[in-house]
């Protein structure tokens, strides 16, 4: 089946540090990507839409010299956080996009990196 | 816009009791229905979906039902069970990206 990863799992960094995760698909090839984020009990917000080869489109009152997405191949997308608060510390996830044959399209989800800024 | 309406939890059942978490939606067009379900600690695990009125999703004794007259997708399950517990989501994509409910919180205790 179709399946994304993502790295790292979980990470801690100082304050105004940055941040790079990032997202894979890994048997299938993905022109769009999502980032989400996941606040605690919360349900999740997207961030940006991910476009392999173009500029991410960031979502309303996403800063996005703050949340710099890179989609390089039809395979890797990632969000780097710039300069990193402890506002930031959140559980990051993404999702690529599967077009299936009948031109269907379903999202499948990386496991989630859980980040922590000190 | 498009909206997911779901009931807010948490919900805590006794092993084998029957479960529902009511979803609604708001959409234009005829958008595709999805429940998620995340695991502590973990990403988001499609559990079942449907994709045209009438469909009925179904997956590991989960059901849910695509109601367009009532515009709703209740998931259901007869009998659950100490590892149900999980964040339930509800999920609707007219097209991509999908739009998210607030999750129901589910414990099942033994």
């Amino acid at each position: 089946g179709a399946v994304v990863s993502q790295h790292p799992s979980r990470v801690i960094c100082k304050s105004g540090t940055s941040v790079k995760i990032e997202c894979r698909s890994l048997d299938f090839q993905a022109t769009t990507m999502f980032w989400y984020r996941q606040f605690p009990k919360k349900s999740l917000m997207l961030m940006a839409t991910s476009n392999e080869g173009s500029k991410a489109t960031y979502e309303q009152g996403v800063e996005k010299d703050k949340f710099l997405i890179n989609h390089a191949s039809l395979t890797l997308s990632t969000l780097t956080v710039t300069s990193a608060h402890p506002e930031d510390s959140s559980f990051y996830i993404c999702s690529a996009t599967l077009t299936g044959t009948s031109g269907y399209n379903e999202q499948f989800f990386g496991p989630g990196t859980r980040l922590t800024v000190l | 816009g498009n909206s997911v309406t779901q009931m807010e939890g948490p919900v805590t059942l006794s092993e084998e009791a029957f479960l529902t978490i009511n979803c609604t939606y708001t959409a234009t067009g005829y958008p595709s229905l999805f429940w998620y379900v995340q695991y502590p600690g973990e990403g988001l695990q499609l559990l079942l979906k449907a994709t045209k009125a009438d469909d009925k999703g179904s997956n590991k004794g989960f059901e849910a039902t695509y109601r367009k007259e009532t515009t709703s997708f209740h998931l259901e399950k007869g009998s659950v069970q100490v590892s149900d517990s999980a964040v339930y989501f509800c999920a609707l994509s007219g097209n991509t990206p999908l739009v998210f409910g607030k999750g129901t919180r589910l414990s099942v205790i033994a």
